[in-house]
């Protein structure tokens, strides 16, 4: 199975200030047609998860664009350019490569 | 409206089954694959199982053998029959699309206690 971790657990940012999550696969999810099968998803209290990015960098239509990712392979990371109140939530990155598809344990965003 | 239904949740003793079902409107329901995902009490997400657009099946380890994930394509309707429930069952139920999740259904909660 691809472990997914996470760092940090939680952070707190100032609004209008950059958040930056990262996501570490214990194997490669570098496909042979060179898309990285790793998504992230953002989920609100009370809320069903929302799909951000698949693709590792391709941003579901409709997301806002503070919202980026990069990575390839094993690392990636989620950016939000400029921290806004709505983004509260808790961020999680998703393998889509193998079965069983695994998520990371997820990372709390709060306001500072 | 691209949408996910999700019905068929409750309280169940230990042991016991339930048969959770999914309906999906909105799209050409024969050209995805269809999954489960749950989400124990505070808990994180985790994948249950995948029904692919020809029927094949995956399941985690944690459920194969006690749930049946199948589909019905007349109906729109995904369906995953859990026997032998356990505590560690209890959980909201997801239905999702694709392999990357672009469409969730509100879900419906599994409770398993005596």
């Amino acid at each position: 199975d691809i472990v997914m971790t996470q760092s940090p657990d939680s952070l707190a940012v100032s609004l209008g200030e950059r958040a930056t999550i990262n996501c570490k696969s214990s194997q490669s999810v570098l496909s042979s047609n060179k898309d990285n099968f790793l998504a992230w998803y953002q989920q609100k209290p009370g809320q069903p998860p929302k799909l951000l990015i698949y693709r590792a960098s391709t941003r579901e239509s409709g997301v806002p664009d503070r919202f980026s990712g990069s990575g390839s392979g094993t690392d990636f990371t989620l950016t939000i350019s400029s921290l806004q109140a709505e983004d509260v939530a808790v961020y999680y990155c998703q393998q889509y490569y193998s079965i069983p598809l695994t998520f990371g344990p997820g990372t709390k965003v709060d306001i500072k | 409206e691209v949408q996910l239904v999700e019905s068929g949740g409750g309280l169940v003793q230990p042991g016991g089954s339930l048969r959770l079902s999914c309906a999906a409107s909105g799209f050409t329901f024969t050209n995805y694959g269809m999954h489960w995902v749950r989400q124990g009490p505070g808990k994180g997400l985790v994948w249950v199982s995948r029904i692919n657009k020809d029927g094949t099946t995956n399941y985690a380890d944690s459920v194969k053998g006690r749930f049946t994930i199948s589909r019905d394509n007349v109906n729109n309707t995904v369906y995953l029959q859990m026997d032998s429930l356990r505590a560690e069952d209890t959980a909201l139920y997801y239905c999702t699309r694709n392999n990357y999740y672009d469409v969730w259904g509100k879900g419906t909660t599994v409770t398993v206690s005596s």
